[in-house]
């Protein structure tokens, strides 16, 4: 099984329409995050958490919200979806011992309309 | 965030052929990534430099951690079409959390 997961792996939705993101993971890792990837642009961190009880705006976070509703598990919430919000989104997890390298979850593919 | 400078944006080559690719940044960082994201899929972490200097492998791949901290270097020796994917680095300085993440190169490898 994946250590890193997301669900759904693709969305079509309508503009205005709330859309929640969802990413579950099995690494025990205390750290978790949310990328929006398009073309061109890499990836551009959206929120991150660093525990149960923290969570913190990253790069580009308006228009989202987060929810990190356990250890294992990290939302990504569109309040009002909007086109351009179209993009691949990324979750990915890290430990804050040894060298905090990040491991990116299989990604959602989101469009709307 | 620190963008940091990828470069090529892409490579068209044919097997066998060796490969480089590199990103730069005008900030110092302590951590250099570099990932593989293959169409659909998510990046995958292909090699982590940690010192100034440092040179690692991973097979045919071989990448460095510039001398000013501020640039690093991938390599792909004798390609395979299984190389074709997008490249990515990526960078942390001391006082960030966050990884600072390059535009990306494109590799296509002909047979």
């Amino acid at each position: 099984d994946a250590d890193v997961t997301q669900t759904p792996r693709n969305r079509i939705t309508k503009t205005g329409k709330r859309i929640m993101l969802e990413c579950s993971q099995t690494k025990g890792h205390d750290r978790m995050y949310w990328y929006r990837q398009d073309p061109g642009l890499g990836l551009r961190l959206i929120y991150y958490s660093f525990d149960v009880k923290d969570i913190n705006k990253g790069e580009i976070s308006d228009g989202y919200s987060v929810s990190r509703q356990a250890q294992a598990k990290f939302s990504l919430s569109l309040e009002s979806a909007i086109p351009n919000q179209t993009a691949l989104y990324f979750c990915a997890t890290s430990d804050p011992t040894g060298a905090e390298t990040q491991y990116f979850g299989p990604g959602t593919r989101l469009l709307v309309l | 965030g620190q963008q940091l400078n990828q470069s090529p944006q892409s490579m068209f080559i044919q097997e066998g052929e060796d490969v480089s690719m590199n990103c730069t940044s005008s900030s110092i960082f302590n951590t250099w990534l570099w990932y593989k994201q293959d169409p659909g899929e998510g990046p995958v972490l292909l090699i982590a430099l940690y010192k100034a200097g440092e040179l690692t492998s991973n097979g045919r791949l071989t990448a460095q951690f510039g001398i000013t901290r501020k640039d690093s270097f991938l390599n792909i020796s004798a390609s395979i079409p299984s190389d074709v994917g997008i490249y990515f680095c990526a960078g942390r300085s001391n006082s960030g959390y966050a990884l600072n993440f390059g535009k990306g190169t494109s590799l296509l490898v002909t047979p």
